[in-house]
Parts: C-alpha cells; sequence; structure tokens
C-alpha cells in the first residue's frame, strides 16, 4: 500500500515565523501535492511537482513555496506565517503525470498561528 | 473555477441511495471522487476518464456527462460506514500533471 506521510498531525506557530511542512511517500511516485483544507472551502490546491526540483503553482499559492530536492520528498514553507494560513495541510502524491492516477492522501497537519 | 458540488448536505437512514453532483463549467478530462472520514485522509472512491473509461471500487456507480461537464455519483442502499465528506475533483487533461480542481465537498450523515 502506499503510503504518504507528514511530519506533524497539529503545529502551532507565531505570526513571523517561518514554517515548514515535510510530507514523504514511499512509493516512487511522480506527483506530490499541497492542499489547503477549509470549511466550506473543499480543498485548494497551493503548489504541485511533476519532478525532482520541478514545481507549479496552484490556485492559491500566495504567501507559499514548496522545494523538492528528492522525488519521495515535498516540502510546504510558509516564510512568514500570518493568521490566516491557520488551516488543515493535506499532502498528496499520484503515480504518473497525467490525471488518470488517483491522490493517495497524508493524514493532514492542523496548523495554528496565533 | 471550482466544480459545484450538490446537494451540500444530506441525511439518510441506512439502505437509502443518494446521488452527489458535481457540475464544472470547464471543459473536462477527468473527474475523480473521494471520500473524507472526519479526522481523516480522504481516500479514493473512482474516477471517470473523458470517453467512458471508469476505475474504481465496485460497489461504488458515477457517471461522467461529457457535454454537460457533470458527474453523478450514486450511493445505494446506504450503510452506515459511507458517511463522510464527499469531494469531487476535477482535470482539464492536457498539459495539468494531473493537477485537480475540488469541489467544496458534500456531506454525508447515515443513520441508523
Amino acid at each position: 500500500d502506499v503510503k504518504v506521510t507528514q511530519s506533524s498531525r497539529y503545529l502551532v506557530k507565531r505570526t513571523g515565523e517561518k514554517v515548514f511542512l515535510e510530507c514523504v511517500q514511499d512509493m516512487d511516485h511522480e506527483n506530490m501535492f499541497w492542499y489547503r483544507q477549509d470549511p466550506g472551502l473543499g480543498l485548494r490546491l497551493i503548489y504541485f511537482s511533476y519532478d525532482v526540483k520541478m514545481k507549479e503553482k496552484g490556485d492559491i499559492p500566495e504567501g507559499y513555496s514548496v522545494s523538492r530536492e528528492k522525488k519521495e520528498r515535498f516540502s510546504l514553507i510558509l516564510e512568514s506565517a500570518s493568521t490566516n494560513q491557520t488551516s488543515m495541510y493535506l499532502c498528496a502524491s499520484s503515480l504518473s503525470l497525467g490525471a488518470e492516477d488517483e491522490q493517495y492522501f497524508g493524514p493532514g497537519t492542523r496548523l495554528t498561528v496565533t | 473555477q471550482q466544480p459545484v458540488q450538490s446537494p451540500q448536505a444530506v441525511i439518510l437512514r441506512e439502505g437509502e441511495d443518494a446521488v452527489i453532483n458535481c457540475s464544472s463549467s470547464k471543459a473536462l478530462y477527468s473527474v475523480h471522487w473521494y471520500r473524507q472520514k472526519h479526522g481523516e485522509a480522504p481516500v479514493f472512491l473512482m474516477i471517470l476518464l473523458k470517453g467512458g473509461e471508469q476505475k474504481g471500487h465496485e460497489k461504488i456507480s458515477a457517471s461522467f456527462n461529457e457535454k454537460k461537464q457533470q458527474s453523478s455519483l450514486y450511493l445505494t442502499a446506504s450503510q452506515l460506514s459511507y458517511s463522510g465528506t464527499y469531494f469531487c475533483g476535477t482535470s482539464a487533461g492536457g498539459t495539468s500533471y494531473g493537477k485537480l480542481t475540488f469541489g467544496q465537498g458534500t456531506i454525508l450523515t447515515v443513520h441508523p
């Protein structure tokens, strides 16, 4: 079974701090994704990566950056956390470059910025 | 533009049926369906592709109307385990690299 793990289930940070969220998948998937989930808004794509060192902006990239130095690891970075970035963050991966493969999600990180 | 799901919420008794709809304003290549139970990660249910191909769980059925850019998920003879939030994710294909745009979710509650 594919396993997607995220570094923390819960995280509390202060406004202005730099925050790193880590995601690791163990099945050699090409694609990796970062979403944020807010009540009533569903899952919104922040960034995705289709290869090592390759990244594409999603629908809400402002205030975020990403890094993919190794195929199995995809990091989300909040350069200067703000209270409006309090949310649930979900990482996902999929096998190939197309839209024919399902996405496998990690358990999520609930980030609170105070 | 996020796809629009309807209804926003539905309450059923065990054994009843439900239909969840997903509508997009853009031409679609694929529609994905996922279910998320409270406090858990979303889990894959089904993919429907332009041209009629489908893959997913045998007990789940869905349709994809390419002309209307709509998909429907059919939950028949519901069980307590069907409770959760259902999301559709849509892809325009092409160079989108598997990128999905998700709807806002439909909350399904099944009571005994």
